[in-house]
């Protein structure tokens, strides 16, 4: 069975700094795909990054990166330069070879100003 | 990019009554949608696997006689409801997987959700 465990339930950030939400899986499959999405309260899945699992480099998208230790089983996602509207739910998600994503509990994010 | 719509996109109804959701993909086929469940302040927990043509694969503990999934284009797949009672009221998500695409570098495309409300 594949898990995702997401432990920081809220993380507080000051605008401008960077914040990283911890992600970790477990599977046995070998092939396999890591992404983050934001949820805004509007509650609309926003995608943000992707990383596969034979990627060699970390995968980057404009202000996030993607921390990945293939063999510690983690997903760090960093977010640098928080923003007011970097406030919402970020969800670690896995997907496997048959297509379905599982998703972790979910890291609630605040950017104070 | 590619989008999804849902509709509608929040549903006030009676206890009893039956609730259809539609979860379309606008720009692209979709060999195959995802229905999901998120309760508030929770992760979205996957209900069903929806493919064209076929029937619907469930997954464990989600009645697949309460909630009937109809994915009878490419584009449109929906999601009834039936007999909605109170406890079902949550927020219900489609996600699509493009046809045709295969590989490492996938990503499904999200549908803004619907609230459901039973009173």
């Amino acid at each position: 069975a594949q898990k995702i465990t997401q432990t920081q339930p809220g993380m507080f950030v000051q605008e401008k700094e960077a914040v990283t939400l911890d992600c970790t899986y477990d599977t046995s499959d070998p092939s396999y795909g890591l992404f983050w999405y934001k949820q805004p309260s509007s509650g609309e899945m926003i995608f943000l990054i992707y990383q596969g699992s034979y990627d060699q480099q970390n995968a980057t998208e404009g202000r996030y990166s993607l921390n990945f230790q293939k063999a510690r089983k983690s997903a760090n996602l960093v977010i640098s330069a928080s923003q007011l509207g970097d406030s919402a739910m970020y969800f670690c998600a896995m997907r496997t070879n048959d297509y379905k994503l599982s998703f972790g509990a979910g890291t609630t994010v605040t950017v104070r100003a | 990019g590619a989008v999804v719509s849902q509709h509608p996109s929040w549903v006030i109804c009676k206890s009893g009554t039956s609730v259809k959701i539609e979860c379309r993909s606008l720009d692209f086929q979709a060999t195959t949608m995802f229905w999901y469940r998120q309760f508030p302040k929770q992760s979205l927990m996957l209900m069903a696997t929806s493919n064209e043509g076929s029937k619907a694969t469930y997954e464990q503990g989600v009645e697949k006689d309460k909630f009937l999934i109809n994915h009878a284009s490419l584009t449109l797949s929906t999601l009834t409801v039936t007999s909605a009672h109170p406890e079902d009221s949550s927020f219900y998500i489609c996600s699509a997987r493009m046809s045709g695409f295969a590989g490492d570098l996938e990503t499904q495309y999200f549908g803004p959700g619907t609230r459901l409300l039973v009173l």
